[in-house]
């Protein structure tokens, strides 16, 4: 059963566009939303998180949007360049078990 | 600042033989620990995560084991390996006390091939 679902598995965009991957969960009590970019061969690394007390965080060209009702957030990636080229895994927790529960990843490709 | 460290970064062993791979952090004490693997071209698999010395949950039931013998040290094992041990094992840790337990933060890995 996978509790994120993220989508798409894969993304071709073009330099200077924006890029958006999505994930939605169904456990209402996570609380807890990264987004992570792994390189090939790299270990992921955190990129942005948002926690369910705002809308909206942004952090440069990454933008996470967070839709309580819908239980839906997205990554939006503004001016895309050629150096976002990875994979992009969404995760979620809740509470204490100190657990994240991983979307599948979406593969982005920027072409120059 | 926080640093965490995997050996080897690469490895090729046979089927039937012994694994052992080994992460260590620095700059932290007491963290929680865990060991995930990653099938090529897939997602995070959870295999093992720790909370303290000599305190081990497994998620997925397989012929891996996992061992934290000192408190910045989690290793992974196996007395036999099979096929489907192959991937990418990243191992990661957290806070295990306040805000911010969840982020997780991950080493380098280890590309293991079992041929």
């Amino acid at each position: 059963q996978q509790q994120v679902k993220q989508s798409p598995q894969s993304l071709i965009v073009q330099k200077g566009g924006i890029s958006i991957i999505n994930c939605a969960y169904e456990n209402t009590a996570f609380d807890y939303f990264p987004w992570y970019q792994q390189f090939p061969g790299k270990g992921p690394a955190l990129l942005i998180a948002i926690r369910p007390d705002v809308s909206e965080k942004k952090e440069g060209r990454f933008t996470i949007s967070f839709n309580k009702s819908a239980k839906q957030f997205s990554l939006h990636i503004m001016d895309s360049q050629p150096g976002d080229s990875a994979t992009y895994f969404c995760a979620a927790s809740a509470g204490n078990n100190r657990k994240l529960i991983w979307g599948l990843g979406t593969s982005l490709a920027v072409n120059p | 600042s926080q640093t965490i460290h995997q050996w080897p970064a690469t490895l090729v062993q046979p089927v039937g033989s012994p694994l052992s791979l080994e992460c260590t952090v620095e700059g932290t004490s007491n963290p929680n620990l865990y060991w995930y693997r990653q099938a090529a071209g897939r997602g995070l698999q959870l295999l093992f995560y720790s909370v303290g010395i000599g305190q081990i949950s497994s998620e997925v039931p397989q012929n891996l084991s996992a061992s934290r013998p000192q408190d910045r040290q989690f290793i992974l094992s196996s007395k036999k390996l099979l096929l489907s041990d192959s991937g990418f094992y990243l191992c990661a840790w957290s806070l295990n006390r306040g805000y911010g337990t969840d982020t997780q933060y991950f080493g380098p890995g280890t590309r293991l091939t079992v041929l």
